[in-house]
């Protein structure tokens, strides 16, 4: 059983929507958790980092969340964009990175 | 800088044969990573190096080798080519520190198939 579990698997939404990602992971001990973009056929690129003591980061449109004692983090994505389109992975670091399976967002004009 | 670079960006193989994918990263990072991405699946850990001549084993090193004989460069070699290597690889790399905490820069990809 993979550690880092995402949802949903796949989304569509209308450009200009907003839209959120989950997380949840098994992963201990826990050093730190990121989101990565990738886009198709390319390499994922990193969007935020938080570490234990971080509850929330930005990025631009971006917005992570994470609740260490629930082990669950989210990716809220404002306004969302043609350009989103794209998987958004979770990665988790402890004594090596665990990556979930990807959520593939699909944004429509 | 032109980041992490992989070679060739496509590959099909013939059961039995063996190739090297190619990476190689111009940040001066000491640490380097090969994964693997098959569809559904999260990235698979096969081999790292923190450093040159270091290698070590991921979480799924069977039928792969590496090697690190400098900064920039960490091959990875498919001896006997399976159809269960069909996949997408990635190698990255990361700055300094402790492994897989800092941020790591992936590759493009190379994607194999094996018939």
């Amino acid at each position: 059983k993979n550690q880092v579990e995402q949802s949903p698997q796949s989304l569509i939404i209308l450009e200009g929507k907003n839209c959120t990602l989950q997380c949840n992971y098994t992963v201990s001990p826990f050093s730190n958790l990121r989101w990565y973009k990738q886009d198709t056929g390319r390499g994922p690129v990193s969007l935020t980092i938080m570490t234990f003591s971080e509850n929330t980061k930005s990025n631009g449109r971006y917005t992570a969340t994470l609740d260490a004692d629930t082990k669950q983090s989210s990716l809220h994505i404002t306004a969302s964009q043609l350009s989103d389109s794209a998987s958004y992975i979770c990665v988790v670091s402890a004594n090596d990175m665990r990556f979930g399976a990807g959520t593939r967002l699909t944004v429509k004009p | 800088n032109a980041g992490v670079t992989q070679t060739p960006k496509f590959r099909i193989l013939k059961i039995g044969q063996s190739m090297t994918l190619q990476c190689t990263q111009d940040m001066n990072h000491n640490y380097m990573y090969w994964y693997r991405q098959d569809p559904g699946m999260g990235l698979k850990l096969i081999y790292y190096s923190v450093g040159a001549g270091i290698t070590d084993k991921g979480e799924v090193p069977n039928g792969y080798n590496v090697s690190r004989s400098t900064t920039e460069d960490f091959p990875l070699r498919l001896e006997l080519a399976a159809p269960s290597q069909t996949s997408v690889y990635f190698c990255a790399s990361s700055t300094t520190g402790i492994p897989f905490y800092n941020e790591q820069f992936f590759g493009p990809g190379t994607r194999l198939t094996v018939l």
